[in-house]
């Protein structure tokens, strides 16, 4: 049983292009959630997602950040327009239920050049 | 507001000195805590799962309690293997889930 998966790991990206970041889930869970890490910060919540729903993103910019969990397929970070401060390391975890644990991924870097 | 907040910032040990982290929340409504260990580069490891006052939970030197009002993990006998940030994180009434700040440990041969 695969733990979650996220690809790319690292993401080189020049000012104002699109990033993507890709987050497949462990098998059976319909949960994910996204944080951004800066280093040597702790982890910021971004978004909450169940299948084919957002279920709360008050944590992501309201501008050039969006995600989606759609029915089929991985779940998807799209950063419009990087900029300098979008680097960061992004964590993508997801969970069984709303109580259960969640499970993380290795994360993908990414570094706006 | 939901918040967690995590005590020391930063612990460092000898091999083999006993310690406790502290994990203090204010959420309405606790639904479980968590605690995460996060090695430098890496995703968060998942410790344990703590869903009422009084439980406790062991794996290996660590030891997770839980009080109405915050969370300790022990550990005993540390090794320089257990040197990770500890992080602990609880759902919030709108089920996202909040992390705390984290404890830096080094543990010294």
């Amino acid at each position: 049983n695969a733990g979650v998966m996220q690809n790319p790991r690292h993401l080189v990206r020049r000012r104002g292009q699109e990033a993507r970041l890709r987050c497949s889930p462990m098998k059976g869970h319909s949960h994910v959630y996204w944080y951004r890490q800066l280093p040597e910060e702790g982890l910021k919540f971004m978004v909450y997602l169940q299948k084919e729903n957002i279920i709360d993103e008050s944590g992501m910019p309201k501008e050039r950040f969006s995600a989606e969990f759609p029915k089929e397929g991985p779940s998807i970070l799209r950063i419009q327009q990087v900029v300098r401060g979008d680097s960061a390391a992004y964590f993508c975890a997801s969970s069984l239920t709303t109580r259960t644990e969640a499970f993380f991924g290795q994360g993908t870097r990414l570094t706006v050049v | 507001e939901d918040q967690v907040t995590q005590s020391p910032e930063a612990l460092r040990l000898q091999e083999g000195e006993s310690s406790s982290l502290n994990c203090s929340y204010t959420v309405s409504g606790l639904r479980g805590l968590f605690w995460y260990r996060q090695d430098p580069g890496k995703g968060p490891e998942f410790l344990f799962t703590l869903y009422s006052a009084g439980e406790e939970k062991e794996k290996e030197r660590l030891k997770a309690t839980l009080t109405k009002k915050e969370s300790f993990l022990h550990i005993t006998a540390p090794k320089p293997e257990d040197s990770a940030t500890y992080l602990c994180a609880v759902p919030t009434s709108y089920d996202k889930v909040i992390f705390g700040p984290g404890t830096s440990l080094s543990v010294i041969p």
